[in-house]
C-alpha cells in the first residue's frame, strides 16, 4: 500500500527554538495533506489542511503564525512549530490521499507514523 | 460535545469477541473508518465502510453501520492480546478529505 513518511520521529528541543517536521508521500502524489495533533491519551485533532501550491487552511483555534505549514511539492508538506514552548509538546501526525484515487472523500487516507515533539 | 463519540475503555478476555461502538453526528459522512493505534505509534487503518453499506466483514473484523441511528461498531472475533490498543473511529464528511476522529476506545485484552 501507499506509504507516508514523517521525519523526525522524535525531536527534543529547547523552549524558544523552532522545529520542522516533514511529511512525505513516498510512492504517490498528494495534492492535499493533513496535519493532526494528539495530546496524551486523547484523540487526534485536525490542525490544518495543507494544499500544494497554496496556503494552508487552518482549523479554528489553531495559530497560523505558530504552526507554519508549507506544501512545496506534491510529495512533501512541512510543519514548522515556531518559538516552541513546553505546551507545544505533542504527537504530530500527517496524512495524505493519493490524488489519483478519485475525488475528495472517495478513498483511503494514508498516515505517517507520527512525530513526537518534546519541548524542554 | 464531540462530533464522534466512543466509550473510553473496553476490557475483554482473550478468545472472546470485542465490540467497540461509535456514534457520529453528520449524516453526510461518506466513509467511516476504524483505526488502531498502539502505544507510541502512528495509526493503522483496520477497515472502512462506505455509507451505503450496512455491514462489512474482513477476517476477524466485522463492521456494522446503522445510518439511521448514526451508529458504527467494530467487532473483533477471537480477540488476542496483540489486539490491545486504542481504536479510533473516524468519518469523512461529504466532498472533503477531512477525517474527524472519535475520542478513542482503549481495548485491554487479558489472558
Amino acid at each position: 500500500g501507499a506509504v507516508v513518511s514523517q521525519h523526525p520521529s522524535r525531536v527534543i528541543c529547547k523552549s524558544g527554538t523552532s522545529v520542522k517536521i516533514e511529511c512525505r508521500s513516498l510512492d504517490f502524489q498528494a495534492t492535499t495533506m493533513f496535519w493532526y495533533r494528539q495530546f496524551p491519551k486523547q484523540s487526534l485533532m485536525l490542525m490544518a489542511t495543507s494544499n500544494e501550491g497554496s496556503k494552508a487552511t487552518y482549523e479554528q483555534g489553531v495559530e497560523k503564525d505558530k504552526f507554519l505549514i508549507n506544501h512545496a511539492s506534491l510529495t512533501l508538506s512541512t510543519l514548522t512549530v515556531t518559538s516552541a514552548h513546553p505546551e507545544d509538546s505533542s504527537f504530530y501526525i500527517c496524512s495524505a490521499r493519493d490524488r489519483s484515487s478519485g475525488g475528495a472523500g472517495t478513498g483511503e487516507l494514508f498516515f505517517g507514523e507520527g512525530s513526537r515533539l518534546t519541548v524542554l | 460535545g464531540e462530533d464522534v463519540e466512543q466509550s473510553l475503555f473496553l476490557s475483554v478476555r482473550e478468545g472472546d469477541s470485542s465490540v467497540i461502538n461509535c456514534t457520529y453526528t453528520d449524516s453526510s459522512s461518506t466513509y467511516l473508518y476504524w483505526y488502531k493505534q498502539e502505544p507510541g505509534a502512528g495509526l493503522q487503518l483496520l477497515t472502512y465502510i462506505f455509507s451505503n453499506m450496512d455491514m462489512k466483514q474482513d477476517q476477524r473484523l466485522t463492521v456494522l453501520l446503522n445510518k439511521k441511528d448514526k451508529h458504527l461498531s467494530l467487532r473483533i472475533a477471537d480477540t488476542q492480546t496483540g489486539d490491545s490498543a486504542i481504536y479510533f473511529c473516524a468519518e469523512i464528511r461529504a466532498n472533503t478529505d477531512k477525517l474527524i476522529f472519535g475520542t478513542g476506545t482503549r481495548l485491554q485484552v487479558f489472558p
